[in-house]
C-alpha cells in the first residue's frame, strides 16, 4: 500500500530559529500533499496543499511567510516553521490522497523552547 | 462549509463489549467518508473508506455505515480489545473538494 515517510519524528528548537519537515511519498508519485496542525486535544487543521511545481495554497489565517512548503519533486514536500515562537509548539503531519482516500505521515512534534 | 462532530468525546468500556462511535456531518454532498485511528503522538492509521455510492464497509472487527440523508455515520467495533483503545477520527471529502475535514475525534479506552 501507499506508504508516506515523515522527519523528523520529534524535534526541539530555540526559540528565532527554522524548522523543516519532510514528507516523502515512498512508493508513489504525488503531484499534491497536504499538511495539517494538530493541537492537544483538538481536531486536525488542515494548514495548506501543497503543489509540485508550483506555489502551495494556504487556508486562510495561515501565515505563508512563517510556514514556507516546498513540493520540488513528486515525492518529497517540505514544510518549513521560520522563526519559531513558542506558540509554534504543535503536531504537524502531512497526508497524501491515493486511489481511494487519504494516507498519513507519522507526524512531527515540534517543541519550540 | 462541511462540518464534522464526533460524540462522544470520551468513551470507557470493559473488554469483550460492542460498541458505536458516532460521526455527523452538515454537507451530505459527500464525496468520501473516512475512518482513522489515532494513538497517542503518532500519525494516522486509516481504518475504513466510504465512498458516497456505498452504504457499509467492513474490516475484520470493524464496520463503518454511511447515512447521506441523516448526515451521519458510525463506526461499529465488535468484541473490544484493550489494543483498540485509542482515538478515532472521521473525516469527510465534499463539494467537489479534495479537503479532509476532520471532527475532533472519540477517545476510546477499553479496560482489561
Amino acid at each position: 500500500g501507499a506508504v508516506v515517510s515523515q522527519h523528523p519524528s520529534r524535534v526541539i528548537c530555540k526559540s528565532g530559529t527554522s524548522v523543516k519537515i519532510e514528507c516523502r511519498s515512498l512508493d508513489f508519485q504525488a503531484t499534491t500533499m497536504f499538511w495539517y496542525r494538530q493541537f492537544p486535544k483538538q481536531s486536525l487543521m488542515l494548514m495548506a496543499t501543497s503543489n509540485e511545481g508550483s506555489k502551495a495554497t494556504y487556508e486562510q489565517g495561515v501565515e505563508k511567510d512563517k510556514f514556507l512548503i516546498n513540493h520540488a519533486s513528486l515525492t518529497l514536500s517540505t514544510l518549513t516553521v521560520t522563526s519559531a515562537h513558542p506558540e509554534d509548539s504543535s503536531f504537524y503531519i502531512c497526508s497524501v490522497r491515493v486511489l481511494y482516500g487519504y494516507t498519513f505521515g507519522s507526524g512531527t512534534r515540534l517543541t519550540v523552547v | 462549509k462541511q462540518e464534522v462532530t464526533q460524540i462522544p468525546a470520551a468513551l470507557s468500556v470493559p473488554e469483550g463489549e460492542n460498541l458505536v462511535l458516532n460521526c455527523s456531518f452538515t454537507d451530505s454532498a459527500i464525496y468520501n467518508l473516512q475512518w482513522f485511528r489515532q494513538d497517542p503522538g503518532k500519525g494516522l492509521t486509516s481504518l475504513l473508506l466510504i465512498q458516497s455510492s456505498q452504504r457499509e464497509q467492513t474490516s475484520g472487527r470493524l464496520n463503518a455505515s454511511l447515512d447521506k440523508s441523516s448526515g451521519r455515520s458510525t463506526l461499529y467495533i465488535a468484541a473490544s480489545q484493550p489494543g483498540d483503545s485509542a482515538t478515532y477520527l472521521c473525516a469527510a471529502t465534499s463539494g467537489g473538494s479534495e479537503k479532509l475535514v476532520f471532527g475532533k475525534g472519540t477517545k476510546l479506552t477499553v479496560n482489561p
